[in-house]
């Protein structure tokens, strides 16, 4: 069974600056795809960054940007230029052959000014 | 389009009492689940639909059940209520094989049991 795990409950950082949240996940699996989702306190789920598992290429949006090491099962996202409205629960999701997410257990970012 | 939808947004629920969640989406998309968020932790899934009228259990299925008898809705029932399923639960969607791969999620309904 695949799992995802966050190691870190919680981060901080200053504003403008940029901080890495880690992720790991376990497969045998090939093909899938790894995403990012953003949850700030209206709960709402944003999806931050996706990255298929079989582009070479480290996905980027904007300010936010993955480090994606499939040999060693790793994702971690990097956000840029941190802002006040980055502060939020993320969590890293992993979708192999069947259309269901795994959840990882979440990383609290607060951005302080 | 409105996306997902999901109705109520909060409720407060008596040990033994039962209801249903709604969830609506009018993207016609094929795929619908529901999760629910326990505090502090990330999503469980414990049911999803591939279709009309198909229906199966995910990770945590147990005092809940599922009808899909349209594309659009996708309620979840809970029949016996327990303080164990205080939770917030999220709806979402995804048309499989689509290009994205991005499951759209709903607002959430934060349920308490008392």
């Amino acid at each position: 069974a695949q799992t995802v795990t966050q190691s870190q409950p919680e981060m901080s950082v200053q504003e403008a600056e940029t901080v890495t949240l880690s992720c790991t996940y376990d497969t045998s699996e090939s093909n899938y795809y790894l995403f990012w989702y953003k949850q700030p306190p209206s709960r709402q789920m944003i999806l931050v960054i996706r990255q298929e598992a079989y582009k070479q290429q480290n996905a980027t949006e904007n300010r936010f940007s993955v480090n994606f090491q499939k040999a060693a099962k790793s994702f971690s996202l990097k956000i840029s230029d941190s802002q006040l409205g980055d502060t939020a629960m993320y969590f890293c999701a992993f979708k192999g052959l069947t259309d269901k997410l795994i959840f990882g257990t979440g990383t609290r970012l607060q951005v302080f000014p | 389009n409105a996306g997902v939808t999901q109705t109520p947004k909060f409720r407060i629920l008596k040990i033994g009492q039962s209801m249903t969640l709604q969830c609506t989406q009018d993207m016609n998309h094929n795929y619908m689940y529901w999760y629910r968020q326990d505090p502090g932790m990330g999503l469980k899934l414990i049911y999803y639909s591939v279709g009309a009228g198909i229906t199966d259990k995910g990770e945590v299925p147990n005092g809940y059940n599922v009808s899909r008898s349209t594309t659009e809705d996708f309620p979840l029932r809970l029949e016996l209520a327990a303080p164990s399923q205080t939770s917030v639960y999220f709806c979402a969607s995804i048309l499989a094989g689509g290009p994205n791969n991005e499951q759209f999620f709903g607002p959430g309904t934060r349920l308490t049991v008392l």
